[in-house]
């Protein structure tokens, strides 16, 4: 089945500077990319998600790039502020089957 | 549009005793999932339901976990027995197709701590 790597686990940057959180994934048939936010003691949220047909998605001060060749895929956050700390976690989909990385702790220190 | 519930939130019980925990997804949602999710790790499937229908299935601890969905809506995960490492927040989510919107919606979860 599908394997989702994700690093770093823990990030902390400065406020108003960018952080890029890195996934790779093992199966070359995955074709839905999506991140989620979780703070602490809520439920994940889906953020933004890039299909396989395309190669980078914007909104707003977040976006996503996907490497099919290489089998990566990064978010990025440009301006970070305190309210972007969180868990952020990616996940790859073939066929019915998501998988999740483990989870970035992103800290975005005032 | 009313998002997923589940309840409990929040169960506390000893090891070899039993727990059932109650989904229900967003009206319309074919699509029904159950996560694990254990402290520090991200979702891990259980199981996957289209409709009353299992779709996925292969990661679910058969010996002790088991789930149904019998009208298509509602779904009830239960663990019997649990064991310590079955602690974890539970979490359902759904969406309305697999393929066809992938968006999938999460509910509040279930944290489940075996003493």
């Amino acid at each position: 089945g599908e394997n989702v790597e994700q690093h770093p686990s823990t990030l902390s940057v400065q406020e108003g500077d960018s952080a890029v959180i890195k996934c790779t994934y093992s199966d070359s048939a995955s074709n839905y990319f999506p991140w989620y936010k979780q703070e602490l003691g809520k439920r994940p949220q889906l953020i933004i998600d890039i299909r396989s047909n395309v190669g980078e998605k914007k909104d707003q001060r977040i976006a996503v790039t996907l490497n099919k060749t290489a089998k990566h895929f990064s978010l990025h956050i440009t301006e970070t502020q305190p309210e972007d700390s969180a868990v952020y976690f990616c996940a790859a989909r073939v066929d019915n089957d998501m998988r999740f990385g483990a989870g970035t702790r992103l800290t975005v220190k005032p | 549009e009313a998002g997923v519930a589940q309840s409990p939130r929040y169960k506390i019980i000893e090891k070899r005793q039993s727990v059932a925990f109650w989904c229900n997804p967003i009206s319309g949602h074919a699509t029904l999932y159950w996560y694990q999710q254990i402290l520090g790790q991200g979702p891990k499937l259980l199981i996957q339901f289209q409709n009353n229908g299992v779709v996925d299935d292969s990661q679910l601890p058969k010996d002790r976990f088991s789930a149904e969905r019998l009208k298509g809506v509602d779904s009830t995960l239960k663990i019997q027995p649990a064991k310590l490492e079955d602690s974890a927040v539970y979490l359902c989510a759904s969406s309305l197709a697999p393929q066809g919107t992938y968006e999938q919606y999460f509910g509040p979860g279930t944290r489940l701590t075996v003493t």
